[in-house]
């Protein structure tokens, strides 16, 4: 399995202000996923990114709000734009997991509290 | 992908099997079913996933039944340190690999 770090592991931010959230594999990997998880609820995917294209974003997300970049094949970052307390969350990275048919290995989350 | 529900907590002595069931009754032919697990403040955690048989591994086996529509996921000795909440999603793992999760059963093994 893919061993996957996050950096920072946790921050206080203040409205209005922007973080990048690093997300590094140990191995080269496809697909990379972004998710939010907010207090006591489930996890809800940002957007898939693919080195060397543009990130896909689901519903209800917006490059604007959240960019990503994705410059090789074992990193990629999670950009918080113009922060407020509604984006007090979890924010998880993910990659394809090759030998499990479609599933999905996770790093430890950035937890982030805005003020 | 088709939608699955579980129990939203259950219980389980320390020492004994933990059946966590999850229904899925409109999954399709090429879907499998994951099972996915998160203790607190840490990501998910992969456990095992399925086609149509029963696998196990060194965590947990999954009983899928013959029509697909519910499984189980079983640990077979539970231990503290299996508390957590348990997903249970079905994809068909295609070209967007998207998981969809809900909001799974809380498992609490009491000593």
């Amino acid at each position: 399995s893919a061993v996957i770090s996050q950096k920072p592991s946790r921050d206080i931010c203040q409205r209005g202000t922007s973080l990048t959230i690093q997300c590094q594999v140990d191995s080269q990997v496809t697909m990379m996923f972004w998710y939010r998880q907010q207090p006591g609820q489930s996890l809800t995917l940002i957007a898939t990114a693919n080195q060397g294209s543009e990130a896909t974003y689901e519903s209800g997300f917006v490059i604007d709000k959240f960019p990503i970049s994705r410059p090789n094949l074992t990193f990629s970052t999670l950009t918080v734009s113009n922060m407020s307390p509604e984006d007090s969350s979890i924010y998880l990275c993910s990659t394809r997991a090759e030998d499990t048919k479609g599933g999905q290995y996770f790093g430890p989350g950035t937890r982030l509290l805005v003020l | 992908d088709a939608k699955t529900t579980q129990p939203p907590s259950m219980d389980c002595a320390e020492g004994r099997a933990a059946n966590l069931p999850c229904n899925h009754s409109t999954i399709s032919g090429n879907e499998y079913v994951y099972w996915y697990r998160q203790i607190h403040s840490q990501g998910p955690q992969y456990i095992i996933h399925g086609l149509k048989n029963n696998e196990t591994n060194e965590m947990a086996s999954l009983i899928i039944t013959e029509d697909r529509k519910s499984s189980t996921l079983i640990l077979p000795h539970a231990t503290l340190r299996d508390t957590a909440v348990y997903y249970c999603i079905v994809s068909s793992g295609g070209s967007n690999y998207k998981l969809t999760f809900g909001k799974g059963t809380l498992l609490t093994v009491n000593p």
